[in-house]
């Protein structure tokens, strides 16, 4: 079984500074890919970054980006230059290939970026 | 280029009623997956479907809950004598097919279903 574990339930950060959401995970699977999806209060579910397992390469998405540490089984997102647009709901999701493309989901870290 | 269609956005039943709840999929997208939100937590996979076939439904209640994806039409997620822990946010996602080249897979805005 898959499981996705966000150890910080809440976490602020003042505008344009640097915050990092940590993400822990547990699988069998040896090929996976993991995401990062914002959730604002529009309960939208809106793709931030994803890495494939297979890239030891961190995944870099403008301001976001990732720590990969398949090892570990870690994979945080660092959000550069928080901006107030960033307040939502993030998600850490992991995904297997096999039968289908399921994801799972961790429980969450609501981020506020402060003024 | 229309994404994920789900509709209603907020649907409210009794106890005892039924809720149907329907996801239109990308253009083109012939897998869909449907997902539960409880409050205050992540996404819980429920069932996985293709064209008029069921291929996962791992995450889904044994009893109560069913869906289908039929050759025309949306896919449907169906709950029968909805009770009050049903509440939660449903959200619908789809892809062409599956494999590195066929994700990550594209939500809807879900659909808040409140039990009274």
């Amino acid at each position: 079984a898959q499981t996705v574990t966000q150890s910080q339930p809440e976490m602020s950060v003042q505008e344009a500074e640097t915050v990092t959401l940590s993400c822990t995970y547990d699988t069998s699977e040896n090929n996976y890919y993991l995401f990062w999806y914002k959730q604002p209060p529009s309960r939208q579910m809106i793709l931030v970054i994803r890495q494939e397992a297979y890239k030891q390469q961190n995944a870099t998405e403008n301001r976001f980006s990732v720590n990969f540490q398949k090892a570990a089984k870690s994979f945080s997102l660092k959000i550069s230059d928080s901006q107030l647009g960033d307040t939502a709901m993030y998600f850490c999701a992991f995904m297997k290939q096999v039968p289908g493309n399921q994801f799972y989901f961790g429980t969450g870290t609501s981020l506020t970026v402060i003024p | 280029n229309a994404g994920v269609m789900q509709n209603p956005r907020h649907l409210v039943r009794r106890r005892g009623q039924e809720a149907r709840l329907r996801c239109s999929p990308m253009k083109g997208h012939s897998h869909v997956y449907w997902y539960r939100q409880l409050p205050e937590e992540g996404l819980k996979f429920m069932v996985y479907l293709q064209k008029e076939n069921i291929i996962d439904e791992s995450g889904m209640p044994k009893e109560r809950f069913s869906a289908e994806f039929p050759k025309e039409g949306p896919s449907i997620l169906r709950i029968q004598q909805v009770v009050r822990g049903d509440s939660a946010a449903y959200f619908c996602a789809s892809s062409p097919g599956i494999g590195p080249s066929n994700q990550p897979q594209h939500f809807g805005d879900g659909t808040r279903l409140s039990i009274l």
